[in-house]
C-alpha cells in the first residue's frame, strides 16, 4: 500500500483566512481524492484530482472555495478559502491502490479548527 | 446512485465475545465493498474488501466479512473481540465501473474489559 503524508496535521485558523493542505505520496498515482469529515460524521468526497487536468468537484463543493492543485503524480494540495467555523473538519487525502484492486488508502488527515 | 447504511451508531461488546458490525448497501450493478477502521485522531485504515469470488473475505487484525448478494449486506465480524478493537468503523461501496467511494455513517465499537 502507498504511504501518504499530510501537512499540517492540525491547525487553528481565523475566520476569513485560507489554509493550504499538502498531500504527499511515496509512489506515483493517477488519481488522488480529497475528503471532508465533519465532526461526528462520515466522509464526504470533495473532489478528485488528476495530474495535468482540472479537478472534478462533487455536488456542493466549488473550485473557488476549495481550489486544488495536482502538479505531479505524487503531490496535491487542497486550499480551504475564506474559512468560516463551518469549515472546521478533518480533511483527508486518499489514493487508489493497485489498478483493479478497488480500495483507497488514506492519509492521516488534517484537523482544521476555524474560530 | 450508491449508498451505504450502517444501522447501528454504537456496538458494545465484552472482550472475548463475538463482534458484528452491520452494513447494507445499494449500488447499480456489482459492488466493490470495503471496511475501514478509524482510531481516535488517526486516518482511516483499510481492513478488508470484497471484489469477487468467495463471499467470505478475511482481513487485518482477525476481522472477516461476508458478502450476501440477496440481502445486499456486508457485515463485519470478529470471533473474539479485543479492547484494542474499540474504534470507529466505516463500510464503503463503489460500483465496479466507478472510482467513487460512498461511505456509511460509521459505527462506534466499544469493547469493555
Amino acid at each position: 500500500s502507498a504511504v501518504i503524508s499530510q501537512k499540517p496535521s492540525r491547525d487553528i485558523c481565523q475566520r476569513g483566512t485560507s489554509l493550504t493542505i499538502q498531500c504527499q505520496v511515496d509512489s506515483q498515482v493517477t488519481m488522488m481524492f480529497w475528503y471532508r469529515q465533519q465532526p461526528g460524521q462520515s466522509l464526504t468526497l470533495i473532489a478528485t484530482a488528476n495530474q495535468g487536468s482540472e479537478a472534478t468537484y462533487e455536488s456542493g463543493f466549488v473550485i473557488d472555495k476549495f481550489p486544488i492543485s495536482r502538479p505531479n503524480l505524487t503531490f496535491s494540495t487542497l486550499t480551504v478559502s475564506n474559512m468560516s467555523p463551518e469549515d472546521s473538519s478533518i480533511y483527508l487525502c486518499s489514493v487508489e491502490g493497485l489498478a483493479g484492486a478497488g480500495e483507497q488508502f488514506f492519509g492521516p488527515g488534517t484537523r482544521l479548527t476555524v474560530l | 446512485a450508491q449508498s451505504v447504511a450502517q444501522p447501528e451508531d454504537q456496538v458494545n461488546v465484552a472482550e472475548g465475545n463475538p463482534l458484528t458490525v452491520k452494513c447494507t448497501y445499494s449500488v447499480s450493478g456489482n459492488p466493490y465493498l470495503f471496511w475501514y477502521v478509524q482510531y481516535p485522531n488517526r486516518g482511516l485504515q483499510f481492513l478488508l474488501k470484497y471484489i469477487t469470488g468467495d463471499n467470505l473475505v478475511k482481513g487485518s487484525y482477525g476481522f472477516e466479512a461476508e458478502f450476501n448478494k440477496s440481502q445486499t449486506s456486508f457485515h463485519l465480524k470478529k470471533p473474539s473481540a479485543l479492547v484494542s478493537d474499540s474504534a470507529l468503523y466505516f463500510c464503503a461501496v463503489r460500483a465496479t465501473n466507478d472510482y467513487k467511494l460512498s461511505f456509511g455513517a460509521g459505527t462506534t465499537v466499544t469493547v469493555r474489559a
